[in-house]
């Protein structure tokens, strides 16, 4: 089945601690998204990659950092710089950028 | 920064009653789509309206366009139990590089 597999689906983070939330998938989309959802809030954008290798910052990209490597993979960093990272994470991909979006399972991410 | 706003937040109705959710831009959109999430889950997407004034239908879910690009709105007919989650407008602007601009979402229940 063709689709996007995101990982792990609970992370917990440490005071100080990167994490890398992984973001696959096989529907052979050029665009890729990473969203944050809150409650209340809808969906903010916080970085998208267009093609491989290339990828800008969204409305909320501070604390985070993504990569672009390979067309199947795009994976996002939480830092320790982003000072409330607690949210639920949503990756999505599409054909192109204002395409429908196909949306991965989601990371619920939480601080120890 | 460009926003879509969607209201109400919240709505809550008996099973058989009708709901009608909004979206509202300040500016002229592309194109709107509608997606829906349920408890727990991922948005999936429902439909994608481009034309001024267009309306559709899926079953008992009818889709309209306003004239003017600005506006959406969704509305069900005779709310069935499976109807419940979250409904979330999802704007392009012309001059925001085609990136998706999520209203806050409409959280739906139905009591049987």
């Amino acid at each position: 089945d063709g689709g996007i597999t995101q990982s792990p689906k609970y992370l917990f983070r440490k005071e100080g601690q990167n994490v890398t939330l992984s973001c696959e998938q096989n529907l052979n989309h050029d665009a890729m998204y990473w969203y944050r959802q809150d409650p209340g809030q809808g969906l903010r954008l916080i970085y998208y990659s267009q093609i491989v290798n290339d990828f800008q910052k969204g409305d909320i990209a501070e604390g985070y950092s993504v990569s672009r490597e390979k067309k199947e993979s795009f994976p996002l960093t939480v830092t320790s710089a982003q000072k409330n990272p607690t949210a639920f994470y949503l990756c999505a991909s599409t054909w192109t950028i204002n395409q429908p979006q196909h949306f991965g399972d989601g990371t619920r991410l939480s601080i120890l | 920064g460009q926003q879509v706003m969607q209201i109400p937040q919240y709505q809550h109705v008996q099973e058989g009653e009708d709901f009608t959710t909004y979206c509202n831009s300040s500016t002229t959109l592309s194109n709107i789509q509608w997606y829906k999430q349920r408890p727990g889950g991922h948005p999936v997407f429902l439909i994608q309206l481009v034309k001024s004034g267009e309306v559709k239908k899926q079953k008992r879910l009818t889709f309209q366009f306003g004239e003017a690009k600005k506006n959406s709105s969704l509305h069900i007919t005779a709310t069935q139990t499976t109807d419940v989650g979250t409904y979330f407008c999802a704007g392009v602007l012309y001059n925001q590089g085609g990136k998706l601009i999520f209203g806050q979402g409409t959280e739906l229940s139905v009591k049987p």
